[in-house]
């Protein structure tokens, strides 16, 4: 099916670990998101990424770094991952910022003990 | 203060209410507005666009209010497949140019 694929669904960290998230839209989308959620706290978005070749910080960017490889592909890197990290995280694209539009995937649980 | 402030509920009802929910929006930049419905540890999907004008789709009928900065939304008849997170989103015009979510309004639909 068409849609944004997000791996790994589920992933255990130790505290200093890195990781990257990976992130890829088959939808032919210009704009890609990444944002987390925590209980109570609702979407924050993380970094996003209006076109091909641009990244922006987001509200929570602080421990983070993305990379937009190509116009399907945007991933997420935890350099030196924290229990505060310890989350589930959400990519998604859509057309245009415009806010139409927006796909997600089935998001990534990341634990960090 | 947020951003988009929603009352987190749960908002316990019978099988065949009907049930509102608002929300607040605290910046008069916002440009879109939507509701998303957020099943159990799923992901968030579009549930409907929010107009001035107000618009309906089968059941649920959304209303924005930009003099006093609020969305709502309706839900007649309610079924058990209801029961959800729902949230309130908006985007700006102008500045970053994603999606802002409210932390969601619980609904569970009693039988």
């Amino acid at each position: 099916n068409a849609g944004v694929t997000q791996t790994p669904k589920f992933q255990v960290l130790k505290t200093g670990q890195s990781m990257t998230l990976q992130c890829a839209q088959d939808m032919n989308h210009n704009s890609m998101y990444w944002y987390r959620q925590d209980p109570g706290m609702g979407l924050r978005l993380i970094y996003y990424s209006a076109s091909e070749g641009t990244t922006d910080k987001g509200e929570v960017p602080n421990g983070y770094n993305v990379s937009r490889l190509n116009k399907r592909e945007f991933s997420l890197r935890l350099e030196s991952a924290a229990p505060s990290q310890t989350s589930v995280y959400f990519c998604a694209s859509s057309e245009s910022s415009t806010g139409y539009g927006y796909t997600f995937g089935s998001g990534t649980r990341l634990t960090v003990v | 203060r947020k951003e988009v402030e929603q009352d987190p509920g749960p908002f316990n009802v019978p099988e065949g209410a009907t049930v509102a929910f608002n929300c607040t929006y605290s910046n008069s930049a916002s440009q879109s507005f939507f509701w998303y419905r957020q099943d159990c540890r799923k992901e968030p999907k579009l549930l409907m666009s929010v107009y001035s004008s107000g618009n309906e789709d089968g059941r649920f009928t959304a209303q924005l209010n930009r003099a006093s900065q609020y969305i709502s939304l309706l839900i007649r008849d309610s079924k058990l497949s209801d029961s959800a997170t729902y949230l309130c989103v908006v985007n700006k015009r102008t500045g970053r140019r994603a999606l802002t979510f409210g932390s969601g309004t619980r609904l569970q639909v009693q039988p």
